[in-house]
């Protein structure tokens, strides 16, 4: 999976409760995503990130809080988790460069949440 | 209205035929469109990318945009078993310059049937 690391793999927790999932990197690549998929809806994108400290939203971001202090490593918090969040969370990476490059996604292998 | 639609499927295609995947999108200003292949329980791949209104072929793919009719589909020659997965459509929007935001559709579950 193009040298990404999602961890972890599984996650049961209860509802309320804070959740961090990790997103690691070896590619140097600029560009980190988090998405969510459901049935129904695809995938949605969480947040992003242009580079160290550079984050914005996406459209489906209340309720989730993200970092990244290293190249390498894209955190993304459930400040307190709700059923609602129970999904498939996808961290994706593109290359720096230009338009042709860098919208170019390569996807982790995903984490399955449940919020109980 | 979604802003990028397919339909669901399933769609079944016997071993050997044509199967042809359609999306429509919303935004007539969108820039770039891409073709992800996801298998059940894995992560979306990327097969296919289309930039400009016509056909791109890549192997036993190809790619089709038709901006004016704000449609793009992806027909995959040939099928074979191994193609059975579901198929995402993606759209960039227009103005966003930087990176891959993408807007996806719920994607189109193909059977190819031995």
């Amino acid at each position: 999976d193009a040298g990404i690391t999602q961890s972890p793999r599984h996650k049961v927790t209860e509802t309320g409760t804070p959740v961090t999932l990790r997103c690691h990197q070896t590619e140097n690549h600029r560009y980190m995503y988090w998405y969510r998929q459901d049935p129904g809806h695809g995938l949605r994108l969480i947040h992003y990130s242009y580079g160290v400290k550079d984050t914005d939203k996406g459209e489906v971001s209340d309720g989730y809080s993200v970092s990244r202090s290293k190249t390498e490593d894209f955190l993304l918090t459930l400040e307190s988790a709700t059923s609602s969040q129970t999904s498939v969370y996808f961290c994706a990476i593109s290359e720096t460069g230009g338009p042709t490059t860098n919208e170019k996604l390569f996807f982790g292998s995903g984490t399955q949440l449940s919020v109980l | 209205q979604k802003e990028v639609e397919q339909n669901s499927g399933p769609l079944s295609v016997p071993e050997g035929a044509i199967a042809s995947l359609n999306c429509t999108y919303s935004d007539r200003g969108s820039q770039s469109f891409f073709w992800y292949r996801q298998y059940s329980g894995k992560s979306p791949e990327l097969i296919m990318f289309i930039y400009s209104n016509g056909d791109k072929e890549d192997g036993r793919f190809t790619a089709q945009l038709n901006k004016a009719s704000q449609y793009v589909s992806l027909l995959i020659r040939d099928s074979q078993p191994s193609d059975s997965a579901t198929y995402l459509c993606a759209v960039k929007r227009r103005g966003e310059n930087q990176g891959g935001k993408l807007i996806f559709g719920q994607g189109t579950e193909l059977s190819v049937k031995p």
